[in-house]
C-alpha cells in the first residue's frame, strides 16, 4: 500500500516568506509525527497529532511554527516570516497508535531553503 | 532529558566484514532504544528496537543489538557487510516519562561505507 507522502519534495523560499508543508499519513493512521532534519544532524521532534488535537507541540521552535491536522488525516505545517535558520529537511512519519508497539513509517521529507 | 551519542559520524567497513555502529544513550528511567536507516533520497526506515524483555534484539536486513543497562550502550552489529548495507544510521532513544515513549530524541548519525 501507499506510504506516508509529502509534497513538495523540494521548496525554495525567500526570506520572510510564508510556506506551507504537506503531509499525507499513511491510510488509518491515527498518530502523526513532524520532525526537522538540519545538515548533519538527526531528525529533531517538532509536534504530533492524535487525531486532529496536537497532543505534543513542544517541539516547534517558535511561535512562527504552527501545525494543523483538521480532519484527522492529512497535516500541514506552516512557517511564517521563514528564515535562513529555517533551512533543513522535514520530515512526516504516521503510526497506526501511540502504543509502544506501533512503528512510525517516515515520508521522503521536503527539503526547503530558505535564500 | 533524555539524549544518544553515536560514536563516529563516519564508519568504512569491507565487503564480509562485521558491521559495529555505537551508541549510547542517557535517560533517567528505562528507555525504550531504536536504531533507524535512512537509504539516500529515502524515508527513515525501522531497523529494529528495544521496549522490554529480551536484551538482544534482532531486526531486519540481518541486523542486530544488545541492550546494556550497565554500559548504557545499545549497539547495532551485522556479521557481515553487504553493499546494500551502504546508509546513514540512527540510534534514538524515548523517555516513557518524559513526553511519552513516541517523542523520540534521534543521534547525529553514523555514514556507513562498504567497500568491495
Amino acid at each position: 500500500g501507499a506510504g506516508v507522502s509529502q509534497t513538495p519534495s523540494n521548496k525554495v523560499t525567500e526570506k520572510g516568506k510564508y510556506v506551507e508543508l504537506r503531509c499525507d499519513p499513511i491510510s488509518g493512521h491515527t498518530a502523526l509525527y513532524w520532525y526537522r532534519q538540519s545538515l548533519g544532524q538527526g531528525p529533531e521532534f517538532l509536534i504530533y497529532f492524535q487525531g486532529t488535537g496536537a497532543a505534543d507541540d513542544s517541539g516547534l521552535p517558535n511561535d512562527r511554527f504552527f501545525a494543523v491536522r483538521p480532519e484527522g488525516s492529512v497535516s500541514t505545517l506552516k512557517i511564517q516570516r521563514t528564515e535562513r535558520g529555517d533551512s533543513a529537511v522535514y520530515l512526516c512519519a504516521s503510526s497506526f497508535g501511540l502504543s509502544f508497539q506501533e512503528t512510525q513509517y517516515f515520508g521522503p521529507g521536503t527539503r526547503l531553503l530558505v535564500l | 532529558a533524555q539524549s544518544v551519542t553515536q560514536l563516529g559520524s563516519h564508519v568504512s567497513v569491507s565487503e564480509g566484514a562485521l558491521v559495529l555502529l555505537r551508541c549510547n544513550y542517557s535517560s533517567s528511567v528505562p528507555p525504550y532504544l531504536f536504531w533507524y536507516v535512512q537509504y539516500p533520497n529515502q524515508g527513515l526506515q525501522l531497523l529494529l528496537k528495544y521496549t522490554t524483555g529480551a536484551t538482544l534484539v534482532k531486526g531486519i536486513n540481518g541486523f542486530e543489538a544488545e541492550f546494556k543497562k550497565s554500559e548504557t550502550s545499545f549497539h547495532l552489529t551485522k556479521p557481515s557487510a553487504h553493499m546494500s548495507d551502504a546508509a546513514e544510521y540512527f540510534c534514538a532513544v524515548s523517555d516513557p516519562n518524559s513526553g511519552g515513549y513516541q517523542k523520540v530524541t534521534f543521534g547525529t548519525g553514523t555514514k556507513l561505507q562498504v567497500i568491495p
